[in-house]
């Protein structure tokens, strides 16, 4: 069935440095690759998303990247800060469904 | 805009009450609904897709009469959680779509609620 990797499931880095989150699927007829933020108890928040006729988007610090032929997309945070502390959902969707990642728990530090 | 609500946020029952959690679209039509579990420090669980006037797709393992759905509204979506055991405690989240049978919308999620069962 559909699939959705995300890759690390952990990530830390130093305030000020760039953190990259990588997520690949598994099914081709997937157009919409949005990014949820998601701190701790509360709902999950749409941070960016890229559609597939396009490569890549950027948003102030926040970059996503898009190869449809190897299927992976990326999430590029620039000049992290210790509130871009969360976890990071991926997610592709085209059909019916929206297939999410498992997550990335980010931790930035100060 | 794309505000959804989601009450209550925080339930505490007792064994074998029935729960009932609604979601609502606040300034959209949300011709689909989602819900979800999740459970700590791990991804979100589609549980269910309910489409607004027809039954609720569930997804494999989710017992329907367990987790009753109902979309009988363009705004308003309730996940009823029938005779709650311990093990059904979790952050159930809810979200809605505007578009139905297409996938590339964003889905915007409600705050969860968060049920503990004893």
């Amino acid at each position: 069935g559909e699939n959705v990797e995300q890759h690390p499931s952990t990530l830390s880095v130093q305030e000020g440095d760039s953190a990259v989150i990588k997520c690949t699927y598994s099914d081709s007829a997937s157009n919409y690759f949005p990014w949820y933020k998601q701190e701790l108890g509360k709902r999950p928040q749409l941070i960016i998303d890229i559609r597939s006729n396009v490569g890549e988007k950027k948003d102030q610090r926040i970059a996503v990247t898009l190869n449809k032929t190897a299927k992976h997309f990326s999430l590029h945070i620039t000049e992290t800060q210790p509130e871009d502390s969360a976890v990071y959902f991926c997610a592709a969707g085209g059909g019916f469904k929206t297939i999410f990642g498992a997550g990335t728990r980010l931790f930035v530090k100060a | 805009g794309a505000v959804v609500s989601q009450h209550p946020s925080r339930v505490i029952c007792k064994s074998g009450t029935s729960v009932k959690i609604e979601c609502r679209s606040l300034d959209f039509q949300a011709t689909t609904m989602f819900w979800y579990r999740q459970f700590p420090k791990q991804s979100l669980m589609l549980m269910a897709t309910s489409n607004e006037g027809s039954k609720a797709t569930y997804e494999q393992g989710v017992e329907k009469d367990k987790f009753l759905i109902n979309h009988a509204s363009l705004t308003l979506s309730t996940l009823t959680v029938t005779s709650a055991h311990p093990e059904d405690s979790s952050f159930y989240i809810c979200s809605a779509r505007l578009s139905k049978g297409i996938g590339n919308q964003p889905q915007h999620f409600g705050d969860g609620t968060r049920l503990s069962i004893l």
